[in-house]
């Protein structure tokens, strides 16, 4: 079975700071790893991407993350956040195998002036 | 347009009702999910099409909820006898491929549905 788990429900940061969503997943195989961004009354959008090669990848408005094998996680991170980034982020898993895109319950991230 | 479209935005209707979510997918996407999302969850998976067939419709909760695909393009979620469970934002998704995939899904602005 997969899964995934976002131990945050909130995430706090100021603008211009770092900022850190983290996620952690469980495959039986070989995962393919995304992130997603919901913003309100909106769908969700596509941010990037895990599937092989290198372990970091980069997506859309400045974001990354970090694939860690030997921890099951793929935390998103941002250098320097901004006011605009505030929203709700979705990672999600999918066993090539399978189906279904397995999604954690999501972290809402605000960014304060 | 150019992304996924789904009618209606919001529907509210009572209990016991029978309700139709429709759903119009990228033009040449074989593939087509919905989800359910509820209030403070992630979304969660209820069927998926390859073309015209329900390749999975594992994540379906009981037998009042039915989904088709005709022509391998617009989809058709279907609520019989709702209930105030019921209550959520479905959403929609298409992708140029399925299984095996390592592709994104693209997903509608979803259909908010109140059951009263």
């Amino acid at each position: 079975a997969q899964s995934v788990a976002q131990p945050e429900d909130q995430v706090n940061v100021a603008e211009g700071n770092p900022l850190t969503v983290k996620c952690t997943y469980s495959v039986s195989g070989n995962p393919y790893l995304f992130w997603y961004v919901q913003y309100p009354n909106r769908g969700l959008q596509f941010l990037l991407k895990y599937i092989t090669g290198d372990n970091l990848v980069k997506g859309s408005y400045g974001f990354e993350a970090e694939f860690n094998k030997s921890q099951t996680s793929f935390h998103l991170k941002k250098p320097s956040a901004l006011v605009s980034d505030s929203a709700l982020y979705f990672c999600a898993v999918r066993d090539k195998t399978v189906n279904d895109m397995r999604f954690g319950a999501g972290t809402r991230l605000t960014v304060k002036p | 347009g150019a992304g996924v479209s789904q009618t209606p935005s919001n529907k509210v209707t009572e209990k016991g009702k029978y309700v139709e979510l429709r759903c119009d997918p990228i033009s040449g996407h074989t593939a087509l999910y919905w989800y359910r999302q509820s209030l403070g969850q992630g979304p969660e998976f209820l069927i998926y099409f390859q073309g015209t067939g329900a390749a999975d419709d594992s994540g379906l909760p009981n037998d009042r909820f039915f989904a088709v695909r005709p022509e391998g393009s617009v989809s058709t979620l279907k609520i019989q006898r709702t209930e105030r469970g019921d209550s959520a934002v479905y959403l929609c998704a298409s992708s140029p491929t399925g299984t095996p995939g390592n592709g994104e899904l693209f997903f509608g602005e979803g259909s908010r549905l109140t059951v009263l």
